[in-house]
């Protein structure tokens, strides 16, 4: 069965470093998501692309934070530099189309910690 | 402001008891909610998803109802086991937005 993948699974690192997140959506998926998720609450979208384009990045800190998605397959979020606040599980979830409906399947994420 | 109330926010029951889990929102206008269980440590996955017409659906022993009028879901979780034990979020597209609303979810132990 088809698999969003996401690496690293776990990354340590102290504030005011650069870290960067990568993920592999389901072969075909048009549409691909970044979340941030903060132990104890609900994934936070951070930016949705439908195939290169970014569709929305509203709620993405762009101080800091950037997302790329160049030929339209595979994804890079970045953080620069990383504060404490940061620390949190990042999602990638991929979708075949945009729509209402469409499911999206979530990878197993990048659990961040900044110290 | 759209927001999504999960609750409760944790439950502990035995194995092979039932249990309800629920969901009130006030997303408006309405489009589909959908009920997803996460693993600890890994992504959530989709259990059922709900539009405006419907008011119950079935996926094996998870069963989501929603009435659209009062804007309440519930899980229904029958028979539990030891791999019931998860969070479960609900999440509401809608209001405008499509942008989904996440809950905070509700987190499940089953004990033996």
């Amino acid at each position: 069965e088809a698999e969003v993948a996401q690496s690293p699974r776990y990354k340590i690192t102290e504030k005011s470093q650069a870290v960067a997140f990568w993920c592999d959506p389901i072969s075909g998926h048009a549409t691909l998501y970044w979340y941030r998720q903060i132990l104890g609450q609900g994934p936070e979208l951070l930016v949705q692309f439908q195939d290169e384009s970014v569709v929305d990045d509203s709620q993405l800190p762009k101080d800091r934070f950037s997302a790329e998605r160049l030929k339209g397959v595979d994804s890079t979020l970045k953080i620069q530099p990383a504060e404490l606040g940061d620390s949190a599980m990042y999602l990638c979830a991929s979708s075949l189309l945009a729509g209402d409906v469409d499911t999206q399947y979530f990878g197993p994420g990048t659990r961040l910690t900044v110290l | 402001k759209n927001q999504v109330e999960q609750s409760p926010q944790s439950l502990i029951i035995l194995e092979g008891k039932n249990c309800t889990l629920q969901c009130n929102y006030t997303v408006s206008p309405f489009s589909n909610l959908r009920w997803y269980k996460q693993d600890t440590g890994r992504g959530p996955v989709s259990l059922t998803i709900m539009t405006f017409s419907e008011n119950t659906k079935s996926n094996g022993r998870y069963t989501a109802t929603l009435d659209a009028d009062t804007k309440q879901s519930s899980l229904h979780i029958t028979a539990s086991q030891l791999s019931d034990s998860a969070s479960y979020i609900c999440v509401v597209r809608g209001g405008g937005s499509y942008i989904p609303t996440f809950g905070r979810g509700t987190s499940l132990i089953v004990h033996p």
